[in-house]
């Protein structure tokens, strides 16, 4: 059984840096195909992908927001790492990891979500 | 980056109705990569479908995804209590994935 938790600070303060910690079970990050990925909702709105990192240590960023963030993986904890520079407001939001599975003939999705953490941005 | 379009925003229906989403992208999307998920109110979303037409793991075969191309539909057969929710579309294209707004389907 696949699980995921999200982890870190519930109050962060403009320009200061989140550090959020994904911690799973159930699959190994260094399994071919196997990725996983961080995904934010701000109170009432719609969700938007931040970033992705693979088995084979690729990543991918959301282009906007790509000069703020970095994604790791720690494979022998079975945690991956979200870092995001420069808080604002803007970004207070439920942060959620998922991961992101390969059905095979190219298809792929987050198939195993965390429970997500509240993450306010203020002074 | 792919701009991704859902409609209705509100779906207002009855339960035992039938739910007809859609999902528009501002060009084309391989059907590979097309995803539908639901979420309740404080929970986290769950996975419907993957590519564009396969029911994920415990999914009821009263939802049902198709399209191609641009245009990509969710169909809820006959839509239950626990169905009332919010979807959303996700797609996966040049290493980079877009979610929809969403289309909230409320009980009339």
């Amino acid at each position: 059984q696949i699980t995921l938790k999200e982890s870190g600070p519930t109050l962060v303060k403009p320009t200061q840096t989140l550090t959020l910690t994904c911690t799973f079970s159930g699959f190994s990050l260094s399994t071919s195909g196997v990725g996983v990925g961080w995904i934010r909702q701000p109170p009432g709105k719609a969700l938007e992908w931040l970033a992705l990192i693979y088995w084979d240590d690729d990543k991918r960023y959301s282009p906007s927001l790509k000069s703020r963030l970095t994604i790791t993986k720690d494979t022998s904890k079975n945690q991956v790492v979200l870092t995001m520079t420069n808080m604002d407001p803007v970004d207070t939001a439920t942060y959620y990891c998922a991961h992101f599975n390969y059905y095979g003939s190219g298809r792929y999705a987050f198939d195993i979500w965390g429970q997500g953490t509240m993450v306010t941005v203020s002074s | 980056e792919i701009v991704l379009t859902q409609s209705p925003g509100t779906l207002s229906l009855s339960p035992g109705e039938r739910a007809t989403l859609s999902c528009r992208a501002s060009q084309s999307v391989s059907s590979s990569y097309l995803a539908w998920y639901q979420q309740k109110p404080g929970q986290a979303p769950r996975l419907l479908i993957y590519g564009a037409s396969s029911r994920a793991t415990g999914i009821p075969d009263r939802f049902s995804g198709s399209g191609s191309g641009t245009d990509f539909t969710l169909t809820i057969s006959r839509l239950e209590p626990e169905d009332f929710a919010v979807y959303y579309c996700q797609q996966y294209g040049s290493s980079i994935f877009t979610f929809g707004p969403g289309t909230k389907v409320d009980i009339k």
